[in-house]
C-alpha cells in the first residue's frame, strides 16, 4: 500500500534559519505529492504541489522538489519567520490508483524571534 | 464564500451517546471526506463520498456513519461514543474524485468521557 513518512518534531528554528523538513513516500502507482500546513485552531490548507517527477512547488517562499529516484518530496525555506510556526503534512495521491489521499504523521515547526 | 464549514466546533459526550457531526461546503464540490486526527497519527481517512448518492468506507469506519445529504452536506454520526473516539474531525472536499487538492473544514474537537 501506499504510506509517506515524515521527520519528528518538533522542529526548532530561529528566525531567519533555514528550513529542511524531510518527506518520503511509498506508492504503487504514479503520486502526485503534496505539502499542506496547519495553523494552530485550524484546518489544514495547501502549501504546495508537484505532480510528477522532477517538478518543483513552491509557495510563499516554500520549495519542495519531486524526486522519483530517492521517492522524496522535501520542504525547504531559506529564511523562516516566526509566522510560519504550525504543522506540516506531507501527503501523496495516487493517481493510478484510489486517488484518496495519504497523510503523514505531520511535522510541528516552531519559530523563535 | 465560506468553503468548508463545520458544526459543532467543540464537543463534549459520555460513553454511549450519540451525535452528529456536520459539514457543509459551498464551492459546488461532488467529492467530500472526513477525516479524524490525533496526536502522533496524522490523518485517517474516516469516510468518503465520491459523488452525491454515494459512500465509502476509509481506513477507520468503525463507530461511524455517514450521510451524503445533498451536493453540499456530508454528516458524520457517531451511534454510540466511546473513549477511543477522542479525536479532532476535519471534514474536506474536492471539486470532484481524482482532483486531488483537498479543502479542508476548521475541525470538530471531539472529547468521550
Amino acid at each position: 500500500g501506499n504510506s509517506v513518512t515524515q521527520m519528528e518534531g518538533p522542529v526548532t528554528l530561529s528566525e531567519e534559519a533555514f528550513l529542511t523538513i524531510n518527506c518520503t513516500y511509498t506508492a504503487t502507482g504514479y503520486p502526485s505529492l503534496f505539502w499542506y500546513v496547519q495553523y494552530p485552531g485550524e484546518g489544514l490548507q495547501l502549501l504546495l504541489k508537484a505532480t510528477k517527477a522532477d517538478d518543483k512547488g513552491s509557495n510563499k517562499g516554500f520549495e519542495a522538489t519531486y524526486r522519483k529516484e530517492t521517492t522524496s518530496f522535501h520542504l525547504e525555506k531559506g529564511s523562516v519567520q516566526v509566522s510560519d510556526s504550525a504543522v506540516y503534512f506531507c501527503a501523496l495521491s495516487d493517481k493510478g490508483g484510489s486517488y484518496i489521499p495519504t497523510f503523514g504523521r505531520g511535522t510541528s515547526l516552531i519559530v523563535h524571534p | 464564500n465560506a468553503g468548508v464549514t463545520q458544526t459543532p466546533k467543540f464537543q463534549v459526550l459520555k460513553t454511549g451517546q450519540s451525535m452528529t457531526l456536520q459539514c457543509a461546503q459551498d464551492m459546488n464540490h461532488n467529492s467530500m471526506y472526513w477525516y479524524r486526527q490525533d496526536p502522533g497519527m496524522g490523518l485517517r481517512l474516516i469516510y468518503y463520498s465520491a459523488s452525491e448518492g454515494t459512500t465509502d468506507k476509509g481506513e477507520v469506519p468503525n463507530g461511524y456513519n455517514v450521510s451524503r445529504l445533498n451536493k453540499r452536506e456530508f454528516s458524520l454520526r457517531l451511534e454510540s461514543a466511546a473513549p477511543s473516539q477522542t479525536s479532532v474531525y476535519f471534514c474536506a472536499s474536492t471539486p470532484g474524485w481524482g482532483q486531488e487538492t483537498q479543502y479542508f473544514g476548521p475541525g470538530t474537537r471531539l472529547l468521550v468521557l
